[in-house]
């Protein structure tokens, strides 16, 4: 079964915010749910992780709804090198679980 | 320098050979990790290491095996490679804290025919 899912792709005016959203419905109250992302067939990249609070650094907010059921990894100001594929991860029993992620293309 | 490093970065073989694919850290972390992703897919996990002497199956191990041979250095073999182990290998390594953050290394692409 499917621990996360995301939209297979999403378009981005550059400049804007992109939103990609994620569900992961059977996440435990003490799970974490991360975000990484990888640039053609590069090693993925950290960007966040979150519990229960949003969460915001340098690259992004997380935003987690109360019930944890899913969250949205928001891009502020979306650049062309933000293409790439974004993945939702959620760890169970010490193991990541990669989706297949979403496809963010921004476009100029 | 890269903090996690993989070798060889590509390699083509034939069915039936005995493959090693090396991973180097310098992050001084406990955990490290071997991944495997086929086209369009996500990452799957194969093996992970807590330390030198504990080492356990992900999701994919049947075909592969691993070494610890020190903090730094986690290998990944394929005793009797097969077409079907044609795949991009990550390694990664994590501190083991609280939120295990795991930071990758840049892949190895490895092709069997």
């Amino acid at each position: 079964d499917a621990k996360t899912t995301q939209p297979p792709s999403m378009d981005c005016a550059e400049g804007r915010a992109a939103n990609l959203p994620c569900n992961h419905s059977t996440i435990s109250g003490n799970e974490y749910v991360y975000w990484y992302r990888q640039i053609h067939s590069q090693g993925p990249q950290y960007i966040i992780h979150g519990l229960k609070n949003n969460e915001t650094n340098e690259m992004a907010s997380l935003i987690i709804t109360e019930d944890r059921k899913s969250s949205t990894l928001i891009l502020p100001h979306a650049t062309l090198r933000d293409t790439a594929v974004y993945y939702c991860i959620v760890r169970v029993d010490n193991q990541f679980y990669f989706g297949t992620g979403t496809s963010l293309t921004v476009i100029p | 320098d890269a903090d996690v490093t993989q070798t060889p970065r590509n390699r083509i073989t034939k069915t039936g050979k005995r493959i090693m694919l090396e991973c180097s850290q310098t992050k001084g972390h406990d955990r490290m990790y071997w991944y495997r992703q086929d086209p369009g897919l996500g990452l799957r996990l194969i093996y992970y290491s807590f330390d030198v002497k504990d080492i356990n199956k992900g999701e994919i191990s049947d075909g592969y095996s691993v070494s610890r041979q020190a903090q730094a250095k986690f290998s990944l073999s394929l005793e009797s490679a097969i077409p079907n182990q044609t795949a991009l290998y990550f390694c990664a390594t994590s501190e083991g804290w609280n939120t295990d953050t795991q930071y990758f290394g840049p892949g190895t692409r490895l092709t069997v025919l």
